[in-house]
């Protein structure tokens, strides 16, 4: 079964600043999925990448799947306090278009 | 559109005590799924549906039972709660397009003493 690791798994930045989430795959990626979570709420879809090399943005979040289609990063710019949450990733597993899913990363933004 | 609803979004059950929790979408979307969150295990597939009648189970679908008589309604039920069921329930529902994103609802919140 495919499993995926998230890096780092929490994360705090000052706001302004830059910062990457990777997340890792044990097998070839087909359709890498980037979820946003508030705490205590639903999943809210960001971007997803399906062909190696393949780079998606909006707003100041980009998020790019690498020529081998093993890793993907989430890279976000100038983060702000709306940026915080957890973030993860999910990849598609075929049949039924299930996804697996990371355990997420953390992300506070200080002020 | 109000999306993907669940109801309740909070429940506290005694061990043996039995309860549905109800997900609607109004997307005419095919796919719906039951995920768990835990704390550290990120979001596990409890049982999915690919059509109205139809049901499979997901990575951790013991203890869980799921029916889908109409196409916009998914039910998760518990026949007998355990501590270990304990956690964050979440439903999602998609289009069938293979490279289509899932549309997930606000999360239950259940605790079993």
């Amino acid at each position: 079964s495919q499993e995926l690791e998230q890096s780092p798994q929490s994360l705090i930045v000052q706001e302004g600043k830059n910062l990457t989430i990777n997340c890792t795959s044990s097998k070839t990626l087909y359709g890498l999925y980037w979820y946003k979570q508030k705490y205590g709420e639903g999943l809210i879809f960001l971007m997803m990448l399906q062909k190696g090399g393949e780079e998606k943005s909006h707003e100041k979040i980009t998020a790019k799947l690498d020529e081998k289609k093993q890793q993907s990063s989430l890279h976000i710019t100038a983060s702000q306090p709306s940026h915080a949450g957890i973030y993860l990733c999910g990849a598609s597993t075929g049949t039924a278009s299930k996804l697996t899913f990371g355990t997420g990363t953390r992300l506070q933004v200080t002020l | 559109n109000a999306g993907v609803t669940q109801t309740p979004k909070f429940r506290v059950l005694k061990t043996g005590q039995s309860m549905t929790l109800l997900c609607a979408q109004d997307m005419n979307h095919e796919y719906m799924y039951w995920y768990r969150q835990d704390p550290g295990m990120g979001l596990r597939l409890i049982h999915y549906s690919v059509g109205e009648g139809t049901t499979a189970k997901g990575e951790v679908p013991d203890g869980y039972n799921v029916s889908r008589l109409k196409k916009q309604n998914f039910l998760l039920g518990l026949e007998s709660a355990a501590p270990s069921q304990t956690s964050v329930y979440f439903c999602a529902s998609r289009r069938e397009s293979f490279y289509n994103e899932q549309f997930f609802g606000p999360g239950t919140r259940l605790t079993v003493l």
